[in-house]
């Protein structure tokens, strides 16, 4: 049963313009919400964050927004560079802290340019 | 470089065979994670530690699997009579502290390759 599910298994956008990457959840308790990329061969690293008492955050040319009521959220990176291209995953967390991260499957992001 | 670390980058075993993988996390962190992927799917948690006590294992292996993050040095996940489902990466991650708004740091992983 996937509990994060990011439905775009890839996405091309042109640089320069906005990338929206989608996340949706199934699991109301999560409670934090995690954005990696990931290059091939490398590990994840990681890129912004939201708690589900906010409904964004942003970090530079990143920005999360959260739905709490629709269990989704979106990454919106404005605008886009070539170095942006990598697979971007969604992972959440439940509250507490002591469990592991649950992922989506990624999407991969492709700029154009 | 204060980043995770894990060794080997790459490891081919045979069946049945025993494969060990290594994880050094960040200066300083006392908290580490276990992840697997396997082609074309996200990252799914295995096990997590803090020094010398394993916290939550519900995503390992109950057979073949087993975790230890020892006083002293790498965390260690043991895989013994690997088949060959058991190909796939292996990600290490750790956080300084096990709080919610901490995000955890990854290495670059070890790619399991079983013959």
């Amino acid at each position: 049963d996937q509990q994060v599910k990011q439905n775009s298994p890839s996405l091309s956008v042109q640089e320069g313009r906005i990338s929206i990457l989608n996340c949706d959840y199934t699991n109301s308790m999560f409670d934090y919400f995690l954005w990696y990329k990931k290059y091939p061969a490398e590990g994840p690293t990681f890129l912004i964050s939201i708690s589900s008492i906010k409904d964004k955050n942003e970090d530079g040319r990143f920005t999360v927004f959260l739905n709490k009521s629709a269990k989704h959220l979106s990454l919106h990176i404005v605008p886009s560079q070539p170095g942006d291209s990598a697979v971007y995953f969604c992972a959440a967390r439940t509250g507490g802290g002591a469990d592991g991260l649950t992922f989506g499957k990624g999407t991969h992001l492709i700029i154009q340019p | 470089n204060a980043g995770v670390m894990q060794n080997p980058r790459h490891l081919v075993r045979r069946r049945g065979q025993e494969a060990r993988l290594r994880c050094s996390p960040m200066k300083g962190h006392s908290h580490v994670y276990w992840y697997r992927q396997l082609p074309e799917e996200g990252l799914k948690f295995m096990v997590y530690l803090q020094k010398e006590n394993i916290i939550d294992e519900s995503g390992m292996p109950k057979e073949r699997f087993s975790a230890e993050f020892p006083k002293e040095g790498p965390s260690i996940l043991r895989i013994q009579q690997v088949v060959r489902g058991d190909s796939a990466a292996y990600f290490c991650a750790s956080s300084l502290q096990g709080q919610i708004n901490q995000p955890q740091h990854f290495g670059d992983g070890t790619r399991l390759s079983i013959l």
